[in-house]
């Protein structure tokens, strides 16, 4: 699983509650980012980053901030969580910028909203 | 805007026969096309990178193509196995955005 460690694996949670999901990595990439995947859409990109403090926001972004103050942990935070987010959430990385490296995901994190 | 298409959705086939997966995206100016493979519960695992340059990339018994001129890609497996079944999504990295997938395709590889 090159060295990609997601926690939790699953996670029940109540509407309107906060929720931060954890990616550890251990292979130093530079680069990781946070997919959603659901039945009917694919994985969809919520949010990267390209650096210590340095993230930038991908196609369903909205309701989700990121942190990342080390290089190995990527935290995805849902603010309010709603039941539409309820999903299996995925952290990739990557060593150089995708160009010309391919992405390497965790296991997923399985968050039910109820 | 970038979008990846997948088709069939799914397919079985027998053990030992060849097949070929089906991937095609709307924006030909493409830095690379990734090829992954999944496993019900698990993460994707990358099978093979095809450079916007390159027409095709080996591995065993998997070859993947690039046609970037008419948006297409094809995946081939050859002889397969039931260990073969599995969702297989095709992704595109073009533009400033990092990698757009497709639906993906569900294999299954009966003994």
């Amino acid at each position: 699983d090159a060295g990609i460690t997601q926690s939790p694996r699953h996670k029940v949670t109540e509407t309107g509650t906060p929720v931060t999901l954890r990616c550890h990595q251990t292979e130093n990439h530079r680069y990781m980012y946070w997919y959603r995947q659901d039945p009917g859409h694919g994985l969809r990109l919520i949010h990267y980053s390209y650096g210590v403090k340095d993230t930038d926001k991908g196609e369903v972004s909205d309701g989700y901030s990121v942190s990342r103050s080390k290089t190995e942990d990527f935290l995805l935070t849902l603010e309010s969580a709603t039941s539409s987010q309820t999903s299996v959430y995925f952290c990739a990385i990557s060593p150089r910028e995708g160009r010309d490296s391919p992405l390497h995901f965790g296991n997923g994190t399985r968050l039910t909203v109820t | 805007k970038q979008e990846v298409t997948q088709i069939p959705a799914a397919l079985s086939v027998p053990e030992g026969e060849n097949l070929v997966l089906n991937c095609s995206f709307t924006d030909s100016a493409i830095y690379n096309l990734q090829w992954f493979r999944q496993d019900p519960g698990k993460g994707l695992t990358s099978l093979l990178l095809i450079q916007s340059s390159q027409r095709e990339q080996t591995s065993g018994r998997l070859n993947a193509s690039l046609d970037k001129s008419s948006g297409r890609s094809t995946l081939y497996i050859a002889a397969s196995q039931p260990g073969d079944s599995a969702t297989y999504l095709c992704a595109v990295h073009s533009g400033n955005t990092p990698l757009v997938f497709g639906k993906g395709t569900r294999l299954s590889v009966i003994a």
